[in-house]
This record gives structure tokens, sequence and C-alpha cells, in this order.
């Protein structure tokens, strides 16, 4: 089955600065990327998604690449704000019922 | 509410004890699922029902007993549980949307086995 590793578990910046978290999977099968964010106390809600037939998505103060080939996916988060501290999961899918989690990283961005 | 709803949001059970979660979705969607989350690992995915259909069972322990009656619906029997059963349980739905799979949470049920 899938597998997927993300790193690193904490991150602590400054506000202002860029986060970069950054997820390996093992099936090349996968072709859906996802990023969720969860606020303390709050349900993981998805912020960005790559499909496997692109290499790179931005979305505002966020961003997502994709590597294939080797792999892996990293998150982007440039300009950080206070409300950008959450926990951030990478995913990936190779089908709707089969999405599987990295086990998350705990961003968090000091004033 | 809309979106996807859960009850309880609290529940403390005995380890003899039976009880039962709920998840309910209001998105039309076609596949729900059922996530453990508790600090080992924090999104563990356990069960997934297509159209009704268990289509994957994580090796989850029997002690959990998942129902689908339709679409909309779903339960999570609960029974002889451990303590380290205890942890929050998230229920969320999707459906395929030109290859994207985006999971719509629930706000989860904080569950706490003595």
């Amino acid at each position: 089955g899938e597998n997927v590793e993300q790193h690193p578990s904490t991150l602590s910046v400054q506000e202002g600065d860029s986060a970069v978290i950054k997820c390996t999977y093992s099936d090349s099968a996968s072709n859906y990327f996802p990023w969720y964010k969860q606020e303390l106390g709050k349900r993981p809600q998805l912020i960005i998604d790559i499909r496997s037939n692109v290499g790179e998505k931005k979305d505002q103060r966020i961003a997502v690449t994709l590597n294939k080939t080797a792999k892996h996916f990293s998150l982007h988060i440039t300009e950080t704000q206070p409300e950008d501290s959450a926990v951030y999961f990478c995913a990936a899918a190779g089908g709707y019922q089969k999405v599987t989690f990295g086990t998350g990283t705990k961003l968090q961005v000091i004033p | 509410e809309t979106g996807v709803t859960q009850t309880p949001r609290h529940l403390v059970m005995g380890m003899t004890n039976k009880k039962s979660l709920k998840c309910e979705q209001h998105l039309g969607h076609n596949a729900m699922y059922w996530y453990k989350q508790s600090a080992k690992k924090p999104l563990e995915l356990m069960f997934v029902y297509n159209f009704k259909e268990q289509t994957e069972n994580n090796s989850v322990p029997s002690r959990f007993s998942p129902e689908c009656p339709n679409s909309s619906h779903l339960f999570l029997h609960l029974h002889t549980l451990q303590p380290e059963d205890s942890a929050l349980y998230l229920c969320a739905s999707s459906q395929e949307v030109t290859g994207t799979y985006e999971q719509y949470f629930g706000p989860g049920t904080r569950l706490t086995v003595t």
C-alpha cells in the first residue's frame, strides 16, 4: 500500500518568513496530492491540491510543487502570518477511496 | 449545521459499554470514511464506504463495527473498547470531481474509554 512520509514534524518561523513542508510517497500510481490544514480544535480542511499532470500550483501565498520522478511534493507558504499556525497534512491518492495522509507538521508562526 | 455532521461530539464510555457514533453528510457525496486521530497516528483511515458498500477495512479490530445504511449516513458501533482506543474519531465524505477527491470532514467525536 501507499506510504506517505512528512517532514518536519514541527516548524517554527518568524512572521513574514517562508515555511516549507516536504512529503514523499511510495506508490507510483498515486495521482492526486492534497494538503489539509487543521487549526486547533477544528476539523481538517483542504487548502490546496495538485494532480500528477501538473508540476506546480499557486494560490495567493500558498504553492505546491510535485516531482513525480522523485515521488516527492512540497508545500510552500510565503509571508507567513499568525493565522497560518496550524497542523498541516499532506496526502497521496490513487483514487478517492484510497487517500493516505502524512503524519502532520505543526507550524508555529511567531509574531 | 451543513456539510458533514457528527454526534455525539464527546463520549465517555467504560470498557464494557456499547455505544454508537453517527455521521451524516448533506453534500450528496457517494463515499464516506471513518478516521481515527490520535497523538500516535494523526490521521489513520479505518473504513471506506462507496455507495453504501464497504470498500476498505484498514485492519481495524472487530470491536469497531461500521454500518452504512445509505449514502448519507454512516455509523461506527463500539463495544468492549480498550483505553488505547481513546481518540478523536473523524467522519468524512467525498465525491470524485475531475480527478480530485477532496475530503470533507465532520467536527469529530472525542472518545474517552475509561
